[in-house]
């Protein structure tokens, strides 16, 4: 079945270290999204990507870097210039249509946790 | 894209029909409205979407208002698994990002 998969689900990191969180999708899906989620609150958008090797960013992209090489892969590195990078982090994907959208679809999330 | 207005929390009666109201009074002619569902520790989940038309689906059925002002997400016989966080979101298709506020809880009781 087609879906999209990140990795790991839970990651825990050491102050001062970058982390890079893993999103793939094998929906042939155009666009990748990559939210943060803090306890109680909605999603805030960090980053998008609507075509391979290109992406832009989102509300709350400082601290935050992707790459987009493939169209199946958006990888999210969390540096160590984000100040409170604890958060569940969501991935999704769509397929861009003139003339009509099609939902989003996400991925399972990954808790980072800071210790 | 519009601002969308939902209430905080709701309850629901199990095997009776959940009524999610939303507001978007704001809503421009080109932005559809989209009904993702978030169950606690997982990713949202999409539900449906609309333009101007009422729409049904094997999830749920959204009740468009004639102006666009307001929709309403229907879950026609409610289960303890529809329990989550429901977002309404107004957005336009390919070329606008989904904005996910805090959205209704409903939780479903036996």
């Amino acid at each position: 079945d087609g879906g999209i998969t990140q990795s790991p689900k839970y990651l825990f990191r050491k102050e001062g270290q970058n982390v890079t969180l893993s999103c793939e999708q094998n929906l042939n899906h155009d666009a990748m999204y990559w939210y943060r989620q803090d306890p109680g609150q909605g999603l805030r958008l960090i980053y998008y990507s609507q075509i391979v090797n290109d992406f832009q960013k989102g509300d709350i992209a400082e601290g935050y870097s992707v790459s987009r090489e493939k169209k199946e892969s958006f990888p999210l590195t969390v540096t160590s210039a984000q100040k409170n990078p604890t958060a569940f982090y969501l991935c999704a994907s769509s397929k861009n249509s003139i003339g009509r959208d099609y939902g989003y679809t996400f991925g399972s999330g990954t808790r980072l946790t800071v210790v | 894209d519009a601002k969308t207005t939902q209430p905080t929390s709701m309850d629901c009666a199990e095997g009776r029909a959940a009524n999610l109201p939303c507001n978007h009074s704001t809503i421009s002619g080109n932005e559809y409205v989209y009904w993702y569902r978030q169950i606690h520790s997982q990713g949202p989940q999409y539900i449906i979407h609309g333009l101007k038309n009422n729409e049904t689906n094997e999830m749920a059925s959204l009740i468009i208002t004639e102006d666009r002002k307001s929709s309403t997400l229907i879950l026609p016989h409610a289960t303890l698994r529809d329990t989550a966080v429901y977002y309404c979101i107004a957005a336009r298709g390919s070329q606008g990002n989904l904005i996910f506020g805090k959205g209704t809880k409903l939780s479903v009781k036996p």
